[in-house]
């Protein structure tokens, strides 16, 4: 079946602009999470959903941060006033549930702020 | 910050030569998972194995958990050209939730 879906692939923004990147996950998987992956680093966690609620947000770094998931199943990530340490892939994932069960990435969104 | 750490490195073999990565982490875990990273690409979940367990299988994959030493290895036997790419192992502390990763293993294999 159809996979996690992440767009857009890559995404160009100039420092000070909003940018939205969008998740749809793996049809009635009930948990989504975003991950940060800075160059050569592994995934850091931003945030965790289950269903539409969002119970884990401690990893936005700050509250130019949000993360939505209105209907419990697509997720949009925005973040306002792009700056350059904000550059790197945004990763989405999802799974059945959030005990101890494997996580399914996407392809993940590079973001580039200039 | 990273729970995990990914040792060695770095890592380059000839195919058919088997591949030993460690992971060490630091608290408790309900179960530790490996990833496996293609260059510019998501990752692709290898293997899953609980604080209960101590070994697990899986083709080519051999994933060991010894929770005393707070520590995991990944062994690819038979390696091949194919399996260049980043490897990186994740915990899951607890919550239930949220996966805390290590900085990864690259490894190359060499035709």
């Amino acid at each position: 079946g159809a996979g996690v879906s992440q767009s857009p692939r890559y995404k160009v923004a100039k420092r000070g602009q909003d940018v939205a990147l969008r998740c749809d996950p793996i049809s009635g998987h009930v948990s989504l999470f975003w991950y940060q992956q800075a160059l050569g680093q592994g995934p850091e966690f931003l945030t965790y959903f289950q269903n539409e609620a969002q119970l884990d947000k401690s990893g936005l770094p700050s509250d130019r941060f949000f993360a939505e998931r209105p209907e419990g199943s697509v997720s949009t990530l925005k973040i306002q006033r792009t700056q350059q340490e904000d550059s790197a892939v945004y990763l989405c994932a999802s799974s059945q549930t959030g005990f101890s069960y494997e996580q399914y990435f996407g392809p993940g969104t590079r973001l580039t702020v200039t | 910050s990273q729970q995990g750490e990914e040792d060695p490195q770095a890592l380059s073999i000839q195919e058919g030569e088997n591949a030993t990565m460690n992971c060490s982490y630091k608290t408790s875990i309900n179960n530790l998972q490996w990833y496996r990273q293609n260059s510019g690409r998501g990752l692709v979940h290898l293997i899953l194995i609980r604080s209960n367990e101590r070994e697990k299988h899986s083709g080519r994959l051999r994933v060991t958990l010894d929770t005393s030493k707070k520590s995991s290895s990944l062994l690819i036997t038979a390696s091949r050209a194919a399996d260049t790419a980043s490897y990186f192992c994740a915990t899951d502390v607890g919550s239930g939730s949220r996966l805390t990763f290590g900085e990864g293993t690259q490894l190359t294999v060499n035709p």
